[in-house]
């Protein structure tokens, strides 16, 4: 199975400023024949469902602000927030689709400092 | 609008059964994957089961296995998951989600019900 981990745990941030979460896989999850990483990340609000933020590691879904990107190849992926609005306070999760049985991180909260 | 409305849970006790639902609309539920996910309490996402979108392929947590049954009825449009030999540990928020862009039996989840709430207790 591969593992997923992200770092840190639980991130403060002040409003305006950048906010990196990184996720690494214990196996890469680049399927060389496509070129695609299989990598995706959600945002959870609390009393809510995940929502969808970011996959093929680095594609938006539609309607997601553009303050809001996805970096990374391999087994070493990033989100990036680069300019904290206080509706972002959320836990984030990223997730590997490249193999079953499909392994989401621990999860990153996410406050303002 | 795509939706996903879950359905079933409740409180059951320790060895007990429970049959989960999700109703969806909004998109043509025949042409998807679709999986369950399950948040205990406080804690992260957990995978549970994926179903292709003609049942032909079936997979389960490991933890699951055995005790969990995943189906679908596309002419009622309803995603099932029959859970049996309940125990506290399975007590979770249950999610059931869309799946795209799959491959062998994992997919990216676009689309994702509010959950419902199984509670495993004496």
């Amino acid at each position: 199975d591969i593992v997923m981990t992200q770092s840190p745990d639980s991130l403060a941030v002040s409003l305006g400023e950048r906010a990196t979460i990184n996720c690494k896989s214990s196996q890469s999850v680049l399927y060389n024949s496509n070129n695609k990483n299989y990598l995706a990340w959600y945002q959870q609000k609390p009393g809510q469902p995940p929502k969808l933020l970011i996959y093929w590691a680095s594609t938006r879904e539609s309607g997601v602000p553009d303050r809001f990107s996805g970096s990374g190849s391999g087994t070493d992926f990033t989100l990036t927030i680069s300019s904290l609005q206080a509706e972002d306070v959320a836990v984030y999760y990223c997730q590997q689709y490249y193999s079953t049985p499909p392994g989401f991180g621990q999860g990153t909260k996410l406050e303002i400092k | 609008e795509v939706q996903l409305v879950e359905s079933g849970g409740g409180l059951v006790q320790p060895g007990g059964s429970l049959r989960l639902s999700c109703a969806a609309s909004g998109f043509t539920f025949s042409g998807y994957a679709m999986s369950w996910v399950r948040q205990a309490p406080g804690k992260g996402l957990e995978w549970v089961s994926y179903i292709s979108s003609s049942s032909s392929t079936i997979h389960y947590a490991d933890s699951m296995r055995g005790r969990f049954t995943i189906s679908r009825d596309n002419a009622k449009n309803s995603l099932y998951l029959q859970m049996n030999s309940l125990r506290a540990e399975d007590t979770a928020v249950y999610y059931c989600a869309r799946g795209t862009y799959c491959s062998g039996g994992t997919c990216l989840l676009d689309y994702w019900g509010q959950g419902t709430l199984v509670t495993v207790s004496s």
